[in-house]
């Protein structure tokens, strides 16, 4: 099985800092992917990625930066905190094939304080 | 805009019972389509898939429809278990590489299954 590890299950920051959230997948996907969970407004993507060193923006971008170094590691990073960033987030990697679909990490809940 | 809308929030049925979960979609470039479930705490699971050439998929108790001339498609529990309570997302992709394989999700709808 394809396994997606978050590195935090849960995080509390201080408004203002610089905050990085690891993932790692294990199965040597192509693709990879940040997602925010919010109450009311589902999975909405931050950025993703499909090849290493590459990024696209997603739909909720603004606030957020992402690097991808490596292929099996995608790391999201919250360049200054802010509380409208508290949420759940959630990493995802895919085949290329597209349609075989996601495997999701556990997700980190992020606190901002 | 929403390319992807569940439009009921929450649904609560019997146990026993048949759950339908619903879904639509407004861009016709999407081609192939996903339910993922997700329990608090945890990241969503795949649960099922659709493929534009089919109107139909089923596995186990799970079954999904595709109306392609509506963009619709519905997710069907039968019968209904109390541990099919969580939160169910719609997603769908188009076809091509790059950026098009990238899920759109639908804002979900919590299940709930009474014993």
């Amino acid at each position: 099985d394809v396994k997606v590890t978050q590195s935090s299950r849960y995080l509390v920051k201080r408004t203002g800092e610089k905050v990085f959230l690891e993932c790692v997948q294990d199965m040597d996907h192509e693709n990879m992917f940040w997602y925010r969970q919010d109450p009311g407004l589902g999975l909405r993507l931050i950025y993703f990625s499909y090849d290493v060193k590459m990024k696209e923006k997603g739909d909720i971008p603004e606030g957020y930066s992402v690097s991808r170094e490596k292929k099996e590691r995608f790391s999201l990073i919250l360049e200054s905190a802010s509380t409208n960033q508290t949420s759940m987030y959630l990493c995802a990697s895919s085949s290329p094939g597209g349609g075989y679909g996601y495997t999701f990490g556990s997700g980190t809940r992020l606190t901002v304080v | 805009d929403q390319q992807v809308k569940q439009n009921s929030p929450s649904l609560s049925v019997q146990e026993g019972r048949i759950s339908i979960l619903n879904c639509d979609y407004t861009n016709s470039m999407f081609d192939y389509f996903l339910w993922y479930k997700k329990y608090p705490a945890e990241g969503p699971t795949f649960l099922i898939s659709i493929s534009s050439i089919k109107d139909k998929n089923e596995d186990g108790r799970f079954t999904v429809f595709l109306n392609k001339s509506a963009k619709h498609l519905s997710l069907h529990i039968v019968p209904s278990q109390p541990g099919d309570s969580a939160v169910y997302f719609c997603a769908a992709s188009g076809r091509g590489g790059g950026s098009n394989y990238k899920l759109t999700f639908g804002k979900g709808t919590l299940l709930t299954v009474n014993p």
